[in-house]
């Protein structure tokens, strides 16, 4: 299957800080990357749809100012976290979509685990 | 809200055919049925995906009845490697208006030495 990476795979920071997450696709172009958050105990909640060369898209209730997106290239997305607080502290998934195999299919990094102390 | 309903957990001895129930009775013509897994701590794992026909890969079977209204996923051979929440989701094409994937609560599937 497609593969997806994220780098790092946890980070611990201090409040107020900013955090950058990476999510490559390995071995196939990405033209669209999504961003989701887990809470423990909790479903995958979207927070973006990142298209390449241009602007995400966030779903309602996610401050864009907050999470910032880029999707310079076919195979790389970032997410930055921006002026972290603790309660951002959760596992922030990316997914890309590969559509070059005819299923239409997403395929997901193994997650960043992010603590903000 | 998600479109299908699963039953919260299940226990399967190991070596045994592991069955996965999902219901989808207001599923539409264009939408498809996946099937993702997702081990403690780890980011989800696709497995499966079928329209009307049943699939089988390497990792899984998928058998849709006729009416699509439910589903079942088949781990052939169930290793303790398996244990995992098993997700299944129905979701259009790229750029319909039900493309995206909406997570239930999923079934806890636990498999027994």
């Amino acid at each position: 299957g497609a593969v997806v990476s994220q780098h790092p795979s946890r980070v611990i920071c201090k409040s107020g800080t900013s955090v950058k997450i990476e999510c490559r696709s390995l071995d196939f172009q990405a033209t669209t990357m999504f961003w989701y958050r887990q809470f423990p105990k909790q479903s995958l909640m979207l927070m973006a749809t990142s298209n390449e060369g241009s602007k995400a898209t966030y779903e309602q209730g996610v401050e864009k100012d907050k999470f910032l997106i880029n999707h310079a290239s076919l195979t790389l997305s970032t997410l930055t976290v921006t002026s972290a607080h603790p309660e951002d502290s959760s596992f922030y998934i990316c997914s890309a979509r590969d559509g070059g195999r005819g299923a239409e299919t997403q395929y997901f990094g193994p997650g960043t685990r992010l603590l903000v102390l | 809200d998600a479109k299908t309903t699963q039953p919260p957990s299940m226990d399967c001895a190991e070596g045994r055919a592991a069955n996965l129930p999902c219901n989808h009775s207001t599923i539409s013509g264009n939408e498809y049925v996946y099937w993702y897994r997702q081990i403690h701590s780890q980011g989800p794992q696709y497995i499966i995906h079928g329209l009307k026909n049943n699939e089988t890969n390497e990792m899984a079977s998928l058998i849709i009845t006729e009416d699509r209204k439910s589903s079942t996923l088949i781990l052939p051979h169930a290793t303790l490697r398996d244990t995992a929440v098993y997700y299944c989701i129905v979701r259009g094409l790229y750029m319909d208006s039900n493309y995206q994937l909406i997570w239930g609560a999923g079934t806890k599937l636990i498999i027994k030495p």
